[in-house]
């Protein structure tokens, strides 16, 4: 397996404009997730997705950010208007649904530099 | 909610030397925890894990130790090589929850 896939790796864009991130996660995988990495606050957890269905979004920072899971193969995390402060690496994660397995596999991450 | 407070936030050692990062949790409920070593440029990748009915397991030349009465949990690196060089995050949650409490990394650099 290729394990979780990412794109675009790196992202640069101007204050205001609208950044799509893709995530493709493990085959056979049912849980997946977005991750922020930032000096500051470290990994944060922004949302969760069960079987498609988003589950816990209480970590997305606000209205501007949103995410859907249109199929078990395909995800996007929404940010729109970006802002200079949405500068991070955002990670997607996969795993097996839970009670069979924790184990978090990540995806290499995409570079978002808002300016 | 769960807090892991992981230290030293950076470490370098001599090739060879061992490493060791501390780790510790506030849930008494965790259960599971993963330590996660991350290289530049690329996503935490899962070197080892514990769950609480152990208090030791080993892979090679990675150990990870837990304390569950004392809520702390470690990671040791012996003979350490310059490919050890990564961010290091040690991560809590109970078993069955999607929720991984993470540590704030420790940077370690092996110097050849």
């Amino acid at each position: 397996d290729a394990g979780v896939i990412q794109s675009p790796r790196h992202e640069v864009t101007e204050m205001g404009q609208e950044v799509t991130l893709r995530c493709k996660p493990i085959s056979g995988h049912n849980s997946l997730f977005w991750y922020r990495q930032t000096m500051m606050r470290g990994l944060e957890l922004l949302i969760y997705f069960n079987n498609n269905v988003p589950i816990d979004d209480s970590g997305m920072p606000e209205d501007r950010f949103s995410a859907k899971m249109p199929n078990a193969s395909f995800s996007t995390l929404k940010i729109q208007p970006s802002e200079p402060r949405d500068s991070a690496v955002y990670f997607c994660a996969s795993s097996l649904a839970r009670g069979l397995g924790e184990k978090l596999f990540f995806g290499s991450g995409t570079q978002l530099s808002v300016l | 909610g769960e807090n892991v407070e992981q230290h030293p936030s950076t470490l370098s050692v001599q090739e060879g030397d061992s490493a060791v990062i501390k780790c510790t949790y506030s849930d008494s409920a965790s259960n599971y925890f993963p330590w996660y070593k991350q290289e530049l440029g690329k996503g935490p990748q899962l070197i080892i894990d514990i769950r609480s009915n152990v208090g030791e397991k080993k892979d090679q030349r990675i150990a990870v130790t837990l304390n569950k009465t004392a809520k702390h949990f470690s990671l040791h690196i012996t003979e350490t090589q310059p490919e050890d060089s990564a961010v290091y995050f040690c991560a809590a949650s109970v078993s069955n929850d999607y929720k991984l409490s993470f540590g704030a990394g420790t940077t370690v650099t092996v110097r050849a």
